[in-house]
């Protein structure tokens, strides 16, 4: 039982290239989530997804795009990389969205992406 | 205002010390609260949910303040393996849904 894996762990970037990032769960979760987290910030949420096929905006959306073919599976593209979006990517996936306990998040290990 | 607020420390403590952190989240809807754990270069990892009641995890001490609005987070006979930030995760209603909001963490570092 892997949990949540991400990958690639580490990426450099030059500005205007593209890449993606792959989270892949093995929990039956049906939540799936895609942060970023900068030095003395919170964690942020950018894209999520209820379900398999269905994706929704985050809090920092602008510059990402993300999939959801498979259930187990949730895809972060960057389509154009600028410096801003040098940061420290996590997955995430939970059991359930609701308002009481039972959607506790686990994350994956990140993925350290720097854009020169 | 910030949805989640924590100190961010960090706090410097010796080896057996009890030392606590407050946070204060803004939106009284808020439905559950947990306390997660993160090491340098590590992901966040679930350390305790907190309910209404309070709980507690061997030397770790959860409570909610509904009035005031914050949680707390009481940790015993602190260990060097304690060293870490912990982040406060409030789950607020928002867009028909839930969202869980974490705060910027608070760092704890134990000394020897």
């Amino acid at each position: 039982n892997a949990g949540v894996t991400q990958t690639p762990k580490f990426r450099v970037l030059k500005t205007g290239q593209s890449m993606t990032l792959l989270c892949a769960q093995d929990m039956n979760h049906e939540y799936m989530y895609w942060y970023r987290q900068d030095p003395g910030m919170g964690l942020r949420l950018i894209h999520y997804s209820v379900g398999e096929g269905t994706t929704a905006k985050g809090e920092v959306p602008d510059g990402y795009n993300v999939s959801r073919l498979k259930k187990q599976n949730f895809l972060l593209g960057l389509e154009s990389a600028a410096p801003s979006q040098t940061s420290v990517y996590f997955c995430a996936s939970s059991y359930s969205i609701s308002g009481s306990f039972g959607n506790e998040q686990f994350f994956g290990p990140g993925t350290r992406l720097t854009v020169l | 205002r910030k949805e989640v607020e924590q100190d961010p420390g960090p706090f410097n403590v010796p080896e057996g010390a009890t030392v606590a952190f407050n946070c204060t989240y803004s939106n009284s809807a808020s439905q559950s609260f947990f306390w997660y754990r993160q090491d340098c270069r590590k992901e966040p990892k679930l350390l305790m949910s907190v309910y209404s009641s309070g709980n507690e995890d061997g030397r770790f001490t959860a409570q909610l303040n509904r009035a005031s609005q914050y949680i707390s987070l009481l940790i015993r006979d602190s260990k060097l393996s304690d060293s870490a930030t912990y982040l406060c995760v409030v789950n607020i209603p928002k867009d028909s849904s839930y969202k869980l909001i974490f705060g910027s963490g608070t760092r704890l570092l134990v000394r020897p």
